[in-house]
């Protein structure tokens, strides 16, 4: 079964603070696809960031960055000098080469930043 | 005009009514996807149209139906429903290629309120 785990629920931090927001995932097959998603107060989901099971490499993009590891089969994210506006709900999810059209969702992190 | 929009983005209704929600994409997609975000809980895969196939969990009741005239519309169709239906319900599209579903595009979402 696949399975994806967002073991934090809430993460309140200061700003310019750094804060890494932690995800595992479970499955079995070889070929998959990790995702990121931020869901504002405004309420749509933003994809973030996509890896594919093959490609190992970490990622940086300006303040955000993403460590996968297939040995702990993980794919955590972290935010660098954290701003009020990325105070959100962070989702990781797994969709599956073979899966069809299902993707899923960890239960997400809400993340504080105050001022 | 945004990527993804639906509407309306608040409705209160009784559980005798009969609405519906509707949702645009801009993208060129070819998949396109109802989610139901209630507090609490993951988010939950209601329906998915393709060009291919129509896809549901089966766990969702009759009483949500969904209808997509077109690869650019999508509509979910309520009728007596229950106040634990009350939850933000969020469209999303991607491009499917292959086996795997790409990354979601979502909408701001609806938010129902059933009495």
């Amino acid at each position: 079964a696949q399975k994806v785990t967002q073991a934090q629920t809430e993460i309140s931090v200061v700003e310019k603070e750094d804060v890494t927001l932690d995800c595992v995932y479970e499955t079995r097959d070889t070929t998959y696809y990790l995702f990121w998603y931020k869901q504002p107060p405004s309420g749509e989901l933003v994809f973030l960031i996509r890896r594919n099971s093959f490609d190992e490499q970490n990622e940086i993009s300006g303040r955000y960055s993403w460590n996968f590891q297939k040995s702990t089969s993980s794919f955590n994210f972290t935010i660098t000098a954290s701003q009020v506006v990325d105070s959100a709900v962070y989702f990781c999810a797994l969709s599956l080469n073979t899966g069809g059209f299902k993707t899923i969702f960890g239960a997400g992190t809400r993340l504080f930043v105050k001022a | 005009e945004t990527g993804v929009t639906q509407t309306p983005r608040h409705l209160v209704m009784g559980m005798t009514n009969k609405k519906s929600l509707k949702c645009e994409q801009h993208l060129g997609h070819n998949a396109m996807y109802w989610y139901k975000q209630s507090a609490k809980k993951p988010l939950e895969l209601m329906f998915v149209y393709s060009l291919e196939e129509r896809v549901e969990n089966n766990s969702v009741p009759s009483r949500f139906s969904p209808e997509c005239p077109n690869s650019s519309h999508l509509f979910l169709h309520l009728h007596t429903l229950q106040p634990e239906d009350s939850a933000l319900y969020l469209c999303a599209s991607s491009q499917k290629t292959g086996g795997n579903t790409g990354e979601l595009f979502f909408g701001e979402g609806s938010r129902l309120t059933v009495l």
